[in-house]
Protein backbone atom coordinates (compact mmCIF):
# COMPACT_ATOMS: atom_id res chain seq x y z
CA UNK A 1 0.00 0.00 0.00
CA UNK A 2 1.16 3.12 -0.97
CA UNK A 3 2.38 5.33 2.35
CA UNK A 4 3.56 8.13 3.13
CA UNK A 5 5.25 9.17 6.55
CA UNK A 6 6.86 13.01 7.85
CA UNK A 7 8.76 13.10 10.76
CA UNK A 8 9.28 15.12 13.45
CA UNK A 9 5.38 15.92 14.01
CA UNK A 10 6.45 19.31 15.12
CA UNK A 11 9.65 21.34 15.14
CA UNK A 12 10.70 24.40 17.39
CA UNK A 13 14.06 26.02 16.04
CA UNK A 14 15.21 29.45 17.11
CA UNK A 15 15.56 31.94 14.04
CA UNK A 16 19.04 31.71 11.96
CA UNK A 17 19.01 27.48 13.60
CA UNK A 18 18.86 25.51 10.47
CA UNK A 19 16.82 21.82 10.60
CA UNK A 20 15.72 19.30 8.08
CA UNK A 21 12.26 18.06 8.02
CA UNK A 22 11.89 14.26 6.70
CA UNK A 23 9.16 12.63 4.26
CA UNK A 24 9.71 8.85 3.82
CA UNK A 25 7.55 7.50 1.01
CA UNK A 26 6.53 3.62 -0.57
CA UNK A 27 4.94 3.96 -3.56
CA UNK A 28 4.97 1.57 -6.27
CA UNK A 29 6.53 3.80 -9.64
CA UNK A 30 7.30 7.59 -8.11
CA UNK A 31 5.37 10.18 -10.76
CA UNK A 32 6.78 13.10 -8.36
CA UNK A 33 7.68 13.88 -4.93
CA UNK A 34 5.48 17.57 -4.01
CA UNK A 35 6.11 19.79 -1.12
CA UNK A 36 3.55 21.91 0.06
CA UNK A 37 3.36 24.70 2.94
CA UNK A 38 0.35 25.15 4.73
CA UNK A 39 -0.98 28.03 6.70
CA UNK A 40 -3.25 27.86 9.62
CA UNK A 41 -6.78 28.53 7.92
CA UNK A 42 -5.12 28.45 4.38
CA UNK A 43 -4.90 25.54 1.55
CA UNK A 44 -1.70 24.08 0.85
CA UNK A 45 0.58 26.45 -1.61
CA UNK A 46 2.67 24.33 -3.74
CA UNK A 47 7.06 24.34 -3.18
CA UNK A 48 8.48 22.09 -4.71
CA UNK A 49 8.15 19.10 -7.13
CA UNK A 50 11.04 16.22 -7.49
CA UNK A 51 11.03 12.97 -10.06
CA UNK A 52 14.42 11.43 -9.44
CA UNK A 53 16.59 10.25 -6.62
CA UNK A 54 19.13 12.94 -6.65
CA UNK A 55 17.91 15.73 -7.57
CA UNK A 56 17.73 18.78 -5.46
CA UNK A 57 15.49 22.45 -5.86
CA UNK A 58 15.97 25.49 -3.72
CA UNK A 59 13.86 28.43 -3.08
CA UNK A 60 14.71 31.12 -0.58
CA UNK A 61 16.13 29.14 2.39
CA UNK A 62 14.22 26.11 1.38
CA UNK A 63 16.04 23.42 -0.18
CA UNK A 64 14.41 19.91 -1.45
CA UNK A 65 16.08 16.92 -1.78
CA UNK A 66 14.92 13.36 -3.20
CA UNK A 67 16.60 9.88 -2.60
CA UNK A 68 14.87 6.48 -3.41
CA UNK A 69 12.80 6.54 -0.08
CA UNK A 70 12.89 9.67 1.58
CA UNK A 71 12.98 13.42 1.13
CA UNK A 72 14.32 16.12 3.14
CA UNK A 73 13.46 19.44 3.54
CA UNK A 74 15.89 21.44 4.59
CA UNK A 75 15.48 25.06 6.04
CA UNK A 76 18.61 27.09 6.05
CA UNK A 77 18.84 30.14 8.84
CA UNK A 78 14.89 30.21 9.43
CA UNK A 79 12.91 33.17 10.39
CA UNK A 80 9.47 33.24 12.13
CA UNK A 81 7.79 33.95 8.47
CA UNK A 82 8.74 29.97 7.94
CA UNK A 83 6.38 29.19 10.78
CA UNK A 84 3.87 26.69 8.84
CA UNK A 85 2.81 23.22 8.01
CA UNK A 86 5.06 21.35 5.68
CA UNK A 87 2.88 18.65 3.85
CA UNK A 88 4.64 16.48 1.95
CA UNK A 89 2.73 14.23 -1.13
CA UNK A 90 3.05 11.40 -3.89
CA UNK A 91 0.42 10.25 -6.60
CA UNK A 92 -0.71 6.96 -5.51
CA UNK A 93 -0.26 4.47 -8.73
CA UNK A 94 -2.50 4.72 -11.33
CA UNK A 95 -5.43 6.44 -9.36
CA UNK A 96 -4.15 9.94 -9.62
CA UNK A 97 -4.72 10.74 -6.22
CA UNK A 98 -2.20 12.08 -4.10
CA UNK A 99 -1.14 10.61 -0.36
CA UNK A 100 -0.17 13.37 1.85
CA UNK A 101 2.18 12.77 5.43
CA UNK A 102 0.44 14.15 8.52
CA UNK A 103 2.59 17.31 7.89
CA UNK A 104 5.71 18.96 9.87
CA UNK A 105 4.47 21.76 11.73
CA UNK A 106 7.19 24.18 12.33
CA UNK A 107 7.67 27.20 14.60
CA UNK A 108 10.50 29.40 14.24
CA UNK A 109 10.77 31.92 17.13
CA UNK A 110 12.65 35.07 17.14
CA UNK B 1 -2.22 34.56 -13.44
CA UNK B 2 -5.46 33.59 -10.98
CA UNK B 3 -4.98 30.30 -8.77
CA UNK B 4 -7.72 27.89 -8.00
CA UNK B 5 -10.56 29.85 -6.76
CA UNK B 6 -13.08 28.01 -4.13
CA UNK B 7 -17.00 29.64 -2.91
CA UNK B 8 -17.76 29.82 -0.55
CA UNK B 9 -14.75 30.01 2.36
CA UNK B 10 -16.95 29.87 4.95
CA UNK B 11 -20.37 28.23 5.60
CA UNK B 12 -22.23 26.43 8.60
CA UNK B 13 -24.98 23.95 7.92
CA UNK B 14 -27.12 21.97 9.89
CA UNK B 15 -27.61 17.72 10.22
CA UNK B 16 -29.74 16.45 7.64
CA UNK B 17 -29.18 19.16 5.03
CA UNK B 18 -26.73 19.18 1.54
CA UNK B 19 -23.75 21.58 0.19
CA UNK B 20 -22.91 22.52 -2.76
CA UNK B 21 -18.76 23.49 -3.10
CA UNK B 22 -18.03 25.37 -6.37
CA UNK B 23 -13.90 25.37 -7.69
CA UNK B 24 -12.58 27.82 -10.71
CA UNK B 25 -9.52 25.79 -11.85
CA UNK B 26 -6.19 27.71 -12.75
CA UNK B 27 -6.79 28.82 -16.49
CA UNK B 28 -5.83 26.11 -18.95
CA UNK B 29 -5.74 23.34 -16.18
CA UNK B 30 -8.10 20.15 -16.99
CA UNK B 31 -8.21 18.43 -13.97
CA UNK B 32 -9.82 19.00 -10.96
CA UNK B 33 -9.54 17.33 -7.71
CA UNK B 34 -11.21 17.06 -4.19
CA UNK B 35 -9.92 16.91 -0.63
CA UNK B 36 -11.33 17.19 2.79
CA UNK B 37 -8.98 17.85 5.30
CA UNK B 38 -9.75 17.11 9.12
CA UNK B 39 -7.26 17.44 12.08
CA UNK B 40 -7.61 14.05 12.85
CA UNK B 41 -7.59 12.39 9.05
CA UNK B 42 -5.44 14.84 7.36
CA UNK B 43 -5.60 15.32 3.60
CA UNK B 44 -8.13 12.77 2.21
CA UNK B 45 -8.44 12.12 -1.49
CA UNK B 46 -12.52 12.71 -2.62
CA UNK B 47 -12.65 12.24 -6.20
CA UNK B 48 -10.94 13.87 -9.40
CA UNK B 49 -12.34 15.25 -12.62
CA UNK B 50 -10.31 15.32 -16.15
CA UNK B 51 -12.92 16.35 -19.01
CA UNK B 52 -16.14 16.49 -16.89
CA UNK B 53 -15.32 12.76 -16.18
CA UNK B 54 -14.61 11.41 -13.16
CA UNK B 55 -11.43 9.41 -12.80
CA UNK B 56 -10.57 8.44 -9.57
CA UNK B 57 -12.93 8.14 -6.56
CA UNK B 58 -11.70 7.68 -2.71
CA UNK B 59 -13.20 6.73 0.05
CA UNK B 60 -16.24 8.42 1.24
CA UNK B 61 -20.11 7.25 1.41
CA UNK B 62 -22.12 8.30 -1.25
CA UNK B 63 -23.43 11.41 0.14
CA UNK B 64 -20.02 12.74 -1.16
CA UNK B 65 -20.77 13.72 -5.37
CA UNK B 66 -19.34 15.92 -7.96
CA UNK B 67 -19.21 16.77 -11.29
CA UNK B 68 -17.16 19.00 -13.81
CA UNK B 69 -18.60 21.78 -16.60
CA UNK B 70 -17.50 21.60 -20.23
CA UNK B 71 -15.14 25.03 -18.57
CA UNK B 72 -13.51 22.95 -16.00
CA UNK B 73 -14.89 24.41 -13.19
CA UNK B 74 -16.28 22.19 -10.83
CA UNK B 75 -18.69 21.67 -7.97
CA UNK B 76 -19.18 18.91 -5.12
CA UNK B 77 -21.92 18.33 -2.93
CA UNK B 78 -22.52 16.66 0.18
CA UNK B 79 -26.29 15.58 1.05
CA UNK B 80 -27.58 14.63 4.22
CA UNK B 81 -24.92 16.01 6.21
CA UNK B 82 -23.31 14.60 9.73
CA UNK B 83 -21.57 16.60 12.32
CA UNK B 84 -18.66 14.46 10.76
CA UNK B 85 -18.59 16.77 7.97
CA UNK B 86 -16.97 19.20 9.51
CA UNK B 87 -13.72 20.37 7.94
CA UNK B 88 -11.40 22.14 5.32
CA UNK B 89 -12.73 21.24 1.59
CA UNK B 90 -9.72 22.06 -0.83
CA UNK B 91 -10.03 21.82 -4.43
CA UNK B 92 -6.97 21.47 -6.74
CA UNK B 93 -6.39 21.57 -10.51
CA UNK B 94 -3.43 20.57 -12.55
CA UNK B 95 -2.95 21.06 -16.62
CA UNK B 96 -3.50 16.90 -16.73
CA UNK B 97 -4.06 14.40 -14.55
CA UNK B 98 -2.30 13.86 -11.33
CA UNK B 99 -0.96 10.21 -12.02
CA UNK B 100 1.31 11.77 -15.16
CA UNK B 101 3.24 13.81 -12.37
CA UNK B 102 1.86 17.50 -12.95
CA UNK B 103 2.06 20.00 -10.50
CA UNK B 104 -0.99 20.50 -8.58
CA UNK B 105 -2.09 23.51 -6.91
CA UNK B 106 -4.87 24.20 -3.96
CA UNK B 107 -7.61 26.57 -3.63
CA UNK B 108 -7.74 28.37 -0.37
CA UNK B 109 -10.64 26.02 0.65
CA UNK B 110 -14.43 26.17 1.91
CA UNK B 111 -14.47 26.06 5.92
CA UNK B 112 -18.03 23.76 6.07
CA UNK B 113 -18.64 23.29 9.75
CA UNK B 114 -22.17 21.25 10.69
CA UNK B 115 -24.34 21.96 13.46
Amino acid sequence: EDQVTQSPEALRLQEGESSSLNCSYTVSGLRGLFWYRQDPGKGPEFLFTLYSAGEEKEKERLKATLTKKESFLHITAPKPEDSATYLCAVPSGNTGKLIFGQGTTLQVKP
Amino acid sequence: KAGVTQTPRYLIKTRGQQVTLSCSPISGHRSVSWYQQTPGQGLQFLFEYFSETQRNKGNFPGRFSGRQFSNSRSEMNVSTLELGDSALYLCASSPGTANTGNTIYFGEGSWLTVV
